[in-house]
This record gives C-alpha cells, sequence and structure tokens, in this order.
C-alpha cells in the first residue's frame, strides 16, 4: 500500500543534543510537509517542500531545519532540543499544488530530557 | 487571516447516540477538510468538501458544508467506540498549499 512512513515512531533526546527525524513516502507526491503537534493543539506548520522548493514559516525557528534529498525522502533536524520542542511531529504528503487533501504518517513522539 | 472555530471542544457519548462536530470558519470556504486522529498517531483523512450545499458521506459519518460555505457540521449516526479520537476540520488557506486547522473536538463514546 502507498503510505507515509515516519521513523523512529518514539524519539528521546537531551536537552541540546541534535536530533533527526526521518520521514518517506511512496505516494510519489511533490509535496511534503513537517507539522508540529503539542498536546490538545492543531498541527503548527513549520515549513514544507513543493518538490525541492524549501517553504518556511515565517514563526518556525532557526532551530528546525529541513532537507529533502529526493522525492521520497524528507527529514526534519532540530540543532539544540530544548524543552519546549518536545512534541509529536507529523509528516504529511499532497500531490500536487493543487490538492489540500493531506495525507499524514503516524508521527514521531519526542521526548527532551 | 482565516480562523476556523470548532465545537464542541470535547464530547462524551453513550454508544449507539448520534452526534454533531461543528466547523466554523472566520471567511468563506473553498475547500473544507475533515481528518480524525487517534491519541498518539497521525491524522486520518476523512472527506473534502467544496460546494455550497454538498453532503458527503462514509459510513455512518456525514459531513455537509453550508450553503453560504462558512460552516461544516459532520454528524455521527449511531455512534461506536471506534469513532473515538479527535476530530479535525482543515481549510484551503488559499494558493499556497496550506491548511489551516481547527483546534479540534475530542470525542469519546462509552460502551
Amino acid at each position: 500500500d502507498a503510505m507515509v512512513i515516519q521513523n523512529p515512531r518514539y524519539q528521546v533526546t537531551q536537552f541540546g543534543k541534535p536530533v533527526t527525524l526521518s520521514c518517506s513516502q511512496t505516494l510519489n507526491h511533490n509535496v511534503m510537509y513537517w507539522y508540529q503537534q503539542k498536546s490538545s493543539q492543531a498541527p503548527k506548520l513549520l515549513f514544507h517542500y513543493y518538490d525541492k522548493d524549501f517553504n518556511n514559516e515565517a514563526d518556525t525557528p532557526d532551530n528546525f531545519q529541513s532537507r529533502r534529498p529526493n522525492t521520497s525522502f524528507c527529514f526534519l533536524d532540530i540543532r539544540s532540543p530544548g524543552l519546549g520542542d518536545a512534541a509529536m511531529y507529523l509528516c504529511a504528503t499532497s500531490r500536487d499544488g493543487t490538492s489540500y487533501e493531506q495525507f499524514f504518517g503516524p508521527g514521531t513522539r519526542l521526548t527532551v530530557l | 487571516s482565516q480562523e476556523l472555530e470548532q465545537s464542541p471542544q470535547s464530547l462524551i457519548v453513550q454508544e449507539g447516540k448520534n452526534l454533531t462536530i461543528n466547523c466554523t470558519s472566520s471567511k468563506t470556504l473553498y475547500g473544507l477538510y475533515w481528518y480524525k486522529q487517534k491519541y498518539g498517531e497521525g491524522l486520518i483523512f476523512l472527506m473534502m468538501l467544496q460546494k455550497g450545499g454538498e453532503e458527503k458521506s462514509h459510513e455512518k459519518i456525514t459531513a455537509k458544508l453550508d450553503e453560504k460555505k462558512q460552516q461544516s457540521s459532520l454528524h455521527i449516526t449511531a455512534s461506536q467506540p471506534s469513532h473515538a479520537g479527535i476530530y479535525l476540520c482543515g481549510a484551503d488557506g488559499g494558493n499556497n498549499r496550506k491548511l489551516i486547522w481547527g483546534l479540534g473536538t475530542s470525542l469519546a463514546v462509552n460502551p
């Protein structure tokens, strides 16, 4: 089945220790999104890629970076995680710029000690 | 900027009861998406509505977009424990490939 896969499902890191979250998709979609979701809150868009074109949200901290080496993979790098970065990180894809239906992965729960 | 308000924030119903969740937009909706999220998991797409007056159904879940395209409702008939989760509405945020999200409605269904 075509899908969006996120690894790991659970990630524990130490305060200030860099961490990378991974997302892959078999849907061959052009657009990939990274969201941060905290408890009882709506998903907050961090950035998205339209093909290789990177689009950062204005309020995304510099601590968050992303890479998309090819169509299938996208990475979220948190350079120096703080306690406030503990959250669920969701990766999503959409077919192209005209379709707003987004397909989500299961998420990675990040804990910062 | 456009905002989506969902009501109620949370809901507890007895199995077999019907329920309705609303999503109200501060601006005209050009595309409205309903998603379901189980605790600790990603979002699952339920339905998309685009036309005023449009109504779609999937199993026991029906979603409508009102004629004025500023409110959508999600109706669950004869609720089951499997319907429990958080229901989120998302709106087409304009020509920028992004969705604007409501805060979600948490649904619990007691057996």
